[in-house]
């Protein structure tokens, strides 16, 4: 069973502060990690996807992956409220019959405060 | 929602009684997927689809099968549901060249 870890939250931030998301996974197999955004009620959304060691920016998100400590996440500068909301990482699941599936963490909840 | 709907949107069944739901997609996509999410489970795979007709298991499979009878459409049917399957349903079509799947907007089963 692939794992994905995040952790709990709930995070709570100020508006214009920079929320940090963190992600640590099972299988050193897997290559392929994304983030998602789910709002209350609401399907989640890809926000990010990585696939290499480094950061990748997207706008006011960052996403970092070290493959050797098997560690994502998710920074978001600036906050604003309309970033309240549930960040899921999922991991790819690399080889075998796992090639393609997603494997979900249970989520960080995220508060932006104005 | 990248071209998916889902139906029907929400649903109230009896203990017992066998229950469809339909994923339909408009982006010519491959590969298909049913999650359920639960508060402390978070998304879990319940059957993807790799092609027309070609089905495997997730992880959670029990108490569920799926057809894909054509690209477009892929149905979730629960034989006779139960109340541990009360619970949101969302499906995904998946760009497997890159793994990232789309969810579509999803469905609330409730079974009293």
């Amino acid at each position: 069973q692939k794992e994905v870890e995040q952790n709990s939250g709930p995070l709570s931030v100020p508006e214009g502060a920079i929320a940090s998301l963190n992600c640590t996974y099972s299988d050193r197999v897997s290559q392929s990690f994304f983030w998602y955004r789910q709002y209350s009620g609401k399907s989640p959304e890809l926000i990010m996807s990585i696939y290499s060691n480094g950061d990748k920016e997207d706008g006011r998100f960052t996403a970092q992956l070290n493959k050797a400590s098997q560690y994502v996440s998710l920074l978001i500068r600036d906050s604003q409220p309309s970033d309240s909301a549930t960040y899921l990482c999922a991991v790819e699941g690399g080889r075998g019959s796992t090639l393609g599936r997603l494997y979900f963490g249970r989520g960080t909840q995220l508060t932006v405060w104005p | 929602d990248a071209g998916i709907t889902q139906s029907p949107r929400h649903k109230v069944t009896e203990t017992g009684t066998p229950v469809t739901l339909r994923c339909h997609q408009t982006e010519n996509h491959r590969y298909m997927y049913w999650y359920r999410q639960d508060p402390g489970h978070g998304l879990r795979l319940i059957h993807y689809s790799y092609g027309v007709k070609d089905t495997d298991k997730g992880e959670v499979s029990d108490g569920y099968s799926v057809s894909r009878s054509k690209t477009e459409d892929f149905l979730l049917t629960l034989e006779s549901a139960t109340s541990s399957q009360t619970s949101v349903y969302f499906c995904a079509i998946g760009n497997r060249d890159l793994y990232e799947q789309y969810f579509g907007p999803g469905t609330r089963l409730t079974v009293t």
